[in-house]
């Protein structure tokens, strides 16, 4: 059974950074392509970035709202995803869900709440 | 980047009703859509993939259409399960963008 559980949210002030991740399994985590996706509260789902498996360079691609303040990684060795948060702006206030997406499905993790407030 | 707009934005119908959602790109993305699910509390879930592509174990209701710039999503006979929040998603090119979403409620 495919599962992703997301840790590491919580509250930061504005302009602080935190760290998100992704814990995968029930599936090789190395094959596939990953994104995040966010959600303010009582409001719609926006497309956070991807990035691409080994085979395709591990690159990266972001949204323009964080693009050069957010960095999403991973870690194969360890069936892991990161989303790396710097700069943060009470903006950024949302659920943060990991997601992938297959032809025949897609899975989604509970999502992790970050807070940006003073 | 491409704008998704979803139409309505909200919207009331009965059990039963035959209901349509629309998604407009701004440009053309092929057949590059999809279209989600969400209830209260809940995690997304895709519906329909590739414009019209039903996902495995989504009830043969739903069904989506359309290629280029107009989509829309159809659940041909209401069920109480169904009221939620719909969101489509553009994958044709970088940034993904979703619509703002359409929520269905009881009438």
């Amino acid at each position: 059974e495919v599962q992703l559980v997301e840790s590491g949210g919580g509250l930061v002030q504005p302009g602080g950074s935190l760290r998100l991740s992704c814990a995968a399994s029930g599936f090789t985590f190395s094959d596939h392509y990953m994104d995040w996706v966010r959600q303010a509260p009582g409001k719609g789902l926006e497309w956070v970035g991807r990035t691409r498996n080994k085979a395709n360079s591990y690159t990266t691609e972001y949204a323009a709202s964080v693009k050069g303040r957010f960095t999403i990684s991973r870690d194969d060795s360890k069936n892991s995803l990161y989303l790396q948060m710097n700069s943060l702006k009470t903006e950024d206030t949302a659920v943060y869900y990991c997601w992938m997406a297959t032809p025949t499905g897609d899975y989604w993790g509970q999502g992790t709440l970050v807070t940006v407030s003073s | 980047d491409i704008q998704m707009t979803q139409s309505p934005s909200a919207m009331s119908a009965s059990v039963g009703d035959r209901v349509t959602i629309t998604c407009r790109a701004s440009q053309g993305i092929s057949n590059y859509l999809a279209w989600f699910q969400q209830k209260p509390g809940k995690v997304p879930k895709r519906l329909i993939y590739a414009a019209s592509s039903l996902q495995s174990g989504v009830p043969s209701r739903f069904s989506g259409s359309g290629s280029g710039t107009e989509f829309t999503l159809t659940i041909s006979s209401l069920q109480p399960e169904d009221f939620a929040t719909y969101y489509c998603l553009q994958h044709n090119s970088y940034p993904r963008t979703f619509g703002q979403g359409t929520k269905l409620e009881i009438k």
